[in-house]
């Protein structure tokens, strides 16, 4: 079975440029969820969809927003990149919400704003 | 919000050792998950802990929870160079997949 899968892998932009990274979830999970990962700050969460509704949100300026499509695939877009974005994105997916089922997360994108 | 809080956050053991690290939680959590991560790599599954007094062992690594004390441990028995890695514990509550990680710690296994 493929794992989670996320593209691009590196990125680099230029402060004030928008950016839109892309998550493809393991085959039948239908929850996928967004994390951001920096030295300083550690892993925080984005915001999960499941069934192309956004369920939860965290601490984040509306410059981060997501969606997901019907075949359970999601995107987060950052617009008006700042350098403090910089950071490694990782998306999990896992097979439902409330349930004891585990995350599992993608390689990451490792985005670089200069 | 969930608050959880991990120690160390580095630790450099010699092989053969055994050590623990601790993740303590503020408030009640559903579950709590370990995780690892290499340098340059993505996040991988290690332990789901479901329940008060739930154990679980993989080869070397042991995790336990502890609810009412919130605190979970991840016990490394004999450790050896390839479990060098940073380790995550995380929190979830029940409104979903939302995961408040701790800070990690860092594992050095020297010979």
């Amino acid at each position: 079975k493929a794992g989670v899968t996320q593209t691009p892998r590196y990125l680099i932009k230029t402060r004030g440029q928008q950016v839109t990274l892309s998550c493809s979830p393991i085959s039948g999970h239908r929850s996928v969820s967004w994390y951001q990962q920096t030295p300083g700050q550690g892993l925080q969460f984005l915001f999960e969809y499941f069934s192309e509704t956004q369920r939860n949100k965290g601490n984040f300026p509306g410059r981060f927003s997501g969606r997901q499509f019907s075949n359970s695939r999601s995107e987060m877009n950052v617009s008006t990149l700042e350098l403090g974005d910089s950071a490694l994105y990782l998306c999990a997916s896992s097979f439902l919400i409330w349930t004891l089922n585990e995350q599992f997360f993608g390689p990451g994108t490792r985005l670089t704003v200069l | 919000e969930l608050k959880v809080e991990q120690n160390p956050l580095f630790l450099s053991m010699q092989e053969g050792k055994n050590y623990t690290i601790y993740c303590n939680y503020s408030t009640t959590s559903d579950r709590l998950y370990w995780y690892r991560q290499d340098p340059g790599k993505s996040l991988e599954s290690l332990f789901v802990l479901l329940s008060n007094g739930a154990v679980k062992q993989e080869g070397r690594l042991m995790a336990s929870l502890d609810t009412k004390a919130r605190l979970s441990t991840l016990h490394i028995t004999a450790a050896v160079h390839d479990l060098s890695a940073t380790y995550f514990c995380a929190g979830s509550k029940d409104t979903g997949n939302q995961f408040y990680f701790g800070t990690g710690t860092s594992l050095t296994v020297i010979p």
